[in-house]
């Protein structure tokens, strides 16, 4: 099956620093991909939608100044948590579409401390 | 407003037996239907799909069932294996699956020896 590589896997960093998550389709090329998150306990939310070549869509309630979204290529898009706070630790999931499924990501674990 | 809902947030089956789980949505644009199997700190792993064309899908031990009249959908896993425990998500998408998926909260199976 289709395979999407996502790094790093969990990243601990100090609030104010910006933390940078790679999300790549390592045998498809995917137009769009996506952003979730996950709080303990609770569901995948998406945040974002991520086109290839423009600009990403957000979900509502999602600040994309906080959270910048570049998919340059056709294999990669990167999510950028900028000026991390506590409240942004979070599980970070990326999606990448072949054909009519999606795929993830192993995940990123963000911890701010 | 949670357009897919899992209403079971836990299951505990024993080893051999079956494990129904189940899932309902709201929206009726919804025309494609997921279950992500999801390990602690590690991303969904796709699992089966159905289409709404579909009232039924198989793939070896696994079984999506969908009531398009009652919006609902289960999964059933026959025989249950101890490797089976992990939190089961149901997801849906309209247009194809061309737009993002929408998860319902989980529910946690744990499948005893």
């Amino acid at each position: 099956g289709a395979v999407v590589s996502q790094h790093p896997s969990w990243v601990i960093c100090k609030s104010g620093t910006s933390v940078k998550i790679e999300c790549r389709s390592l045998d498809f090329q995917a137009t769009t991909m996506f952003w979730y998150r996950q709080f303990p306990k609770q569901s995948l939310m998406l945040m974002a939608t991520s086109n290839e070549g423009s600009k990403a869509t957000y979900e509502q309630g999602v600040e994309k100044d906080k959270f910048l979204i570049n998919h340059a290529s056709l294999t990669l898009s990167t999510l950028t948590v900028t000026s991390a706070h506590p409240e942004d630790s979070s599980f970070y999931i990326c999606s990448a579409r072949d054909r009519e499924k999606l795929f993830f990501g192993s995940g990123t674990q963000l911890s701010v401390l | 407003d949670q357009q897919v809902k899992q209403n079971s947030p836990s299951l505990s089956v024993q080893e051999g037996r079956i494990s129904i789980l189940n899932c309902d949505y709201t929206n009726s644009m919804f025309d494609y239907f997921l279950w992500y199997k999801k390990y602690p700190a590690e991303g969904p792993t796709f699992l089966i799909s159905i289409s709404s064309i579909k009232d039924k899908n198989e793939d070896g031990r696994f079984t999506v069932f969908l009531n398009k009249s009652a919006k609902h959908l289960s999964l059933h896993i026959v025989p249950s294996q101890p490797g089976d425990s992990a939190v089961y998500f149901c997801a849906a998408n309209s247009d194809t699956g061309r737009r993002a998926l929408t998860f319902g909260s989980g529910t946690r199976l744990q499948v005893q020896p």
